[in-house]
């Protein structure tokens, strides 16, 4: 059983629309991390998360501990949104983050 | 956006020769990464370093050694690269050890042919 599960694997919606990217794990962890890839291949950090909500422009990123469970929302979505969506898990006594598959998401427009 | 560049941006070698990748940064974290990504696999830890000359093994460590001789510059080498170490390479750095954002490098295209 893989330690993180993302869900759903690709994505496809309609420009303003309402998204959400969802992110299940199975091990304790520190920290959550939400990362964004484009197309051209650049890695941009969203959000670390270890507790409730953040919010930044139009993305909301929210964890519950108890639930092992974090999502992030984008509001109002953008063809720019389009891009490859990535959850990693910080362990509580380790360098190493623990990777989801990531989202493949397509905004249309 | 974090001060990190990565060199070079593409290279191309051939079977058996050494290849370094530079990781520069201009933050003065103290903690920095590699990390290849191939498809399938996400994003895998080569080696990182938590200070100046303090470096460890990642996941995927074998045919790589770096070295962290300031804290600016992070470098990977492969010492005979082979055709399984066509990837692309991604530097971080972090400022602390638990919980801080992760900053990434642009990558590096690596093919060796």
């Amino acid at each position: 059983k893989n330690e993180v599960e993302q869900s759903p694997q690709n994505l496809t919606a309609q420009e303003g629309e309402f998204i959400t990217i969802n992110c299940s794990y199975s091990v304790g962890i520190s920290a959550l991390h939400w990362l964004q890839q484009h197309p051209g291949g650049g890695i941009v950090s969203l959000f670390m998360l270890s507790s409730g909500k953040k919010k930044h422009g139009r993305l909301i990123a929210t964890i519950n501990i108890q639930e092992k469970h974090s999502s992030l929302h984008i509001t109002a979505s953008h063809p720019r949104d389009s891009a490859v969506y990535i959850c990693a898990l910080e362990m509580d006594s380790n360098y190493q983050l623990i990777w989801g598959a990531g989202t493949k998401q397509i905004i249309k427009p | 956006d974090a001060g990190i560049t990565q060199s070079p941006r593409h290279k191309v070698t051939e079977t058996g020769t050494p290849v370094t990748l530079r990781c520069h940064q201009t933050e003065n974290h103290r903690y920095m990464y590699w990390y290849r990504q191939d498809p399938g696999h996400g994003l895998r830890l080569i080696h990182y370093s938590y200070g100046v000359k303090d470096t460890d093994k990642g996941e995927v460590s074998d045919g790589y050694s770096v070295s962290r001789s300031k804290t600016e510059d992070f470098l990977l080498t492969l010492e005979s690269a082979t055709s399984s170490q066509t990837s692309v390479y991604f530097c971080a750095i972090s400022e602390s050890e638990e919980g801080s954002p992760l900053h990434f490098g642009n990558g590096t295209r690596l093919t060796v042919t």
